[in-house]
């Protein structure tokens, strides 16, 4: 059953503490995608990744870090420098180059208190 | 850089009625269009692209969308609207630069279809 998967669904954590979200993907896509969707603004490109062993900031990078060490998988860090981590984060991977579609994970609900 | 806007936050319609959702872009150079949806506790999923050819395209449930590169618009249109379109629609664009896949999103539409 091919997919992105995200784990948790639900995250929370206290302030000042970093967490790292989980994507896989075995669709065999070279490119990978994290972005954050807050209401009313959409869905903004934080990191994205077009193959292994390299990645280049999207619109958002600041406060958030990622790694690609393994071509199924993508794991951001929301670290304690993002001012506003509380948000829906998405991952996506697609075949790399513009003609491709991106496919979507469920989703990680994160909360910061 | 280029942006997505998308024009009407919430849109209400009841059953059967028509639907047009707007989506203009600013870019003047070649774009790959797409609109997602993202139905309530789902995944977003593509409903329907546009690369090139036949500027009226046609994607899944019967939604259809125009590109008209003259007015830098996809706009995204349903003949009669069910319950279950309620979700929430996403226009995106893609800079066709030739090696990335660098989607830009409006900031989205919710359809809220009353029986």
């Amino acid at each position: 059953d091919g997919g992105i998967t995200q784990s948790p669904k639900y995250l929370f954590r206290k302030e000042g503490q970093n967490v790292t979200l989980s994507c896989e993907q075995n669709l065999n896509h070279d490119a990978m995608y994290w972005y954050r969707q807050d209401p009313g603004q959409g869905l903004r490109l934080i990191y994205y990744s077009q193959i292994v062993n390299d990645f280049q900031k999207g619109d958002i990078a600041e406060g958030y870090s990622v790694s690609r060490e393994k071509k199924e998988s993508f794991p951001l860090t929301v670290t304690s420098a993002q001012k506003n981590p509380t948000a829906f984060y998405l991952c996506a991977s697609s075949m790399e180059g513009p003609d491709y579609e991106q496919y979507f994970g469920p989703g990680t609900r994160l909360t910061v208190t | 850089a280029q942006s997505v806007s998308q024009h009407n936050h919430h849109v209400i319609l009841s059953e059967a009625a028509s639907l047009e959702l707007g989506c203009n872009y600013s870019y003047g150079g070649t774009v790959n269009l797409f609109w997602y949806v993202q139905y309530p506790g789902q995944h977003l999923q593509l409903l329907l692209k546009y690369f090139s050819g036949d500027p009226l395209v046609k994607g899944i449930k019967g939604f259809e969308a125009e590109f008209i590169k003259s007015k830098f618009s996809f706009n995204l249109r349903k003949p009669s609207v069910q319950w279950s379109d309620t979700a929430e629609y996403f226009c995106a664009v893609n800079i066709n630069t030739g090696t990335a896949s660098k989607l830009t999103f409006g900031t989205g539409t919710r359809l809220q279809v009353t029986l």
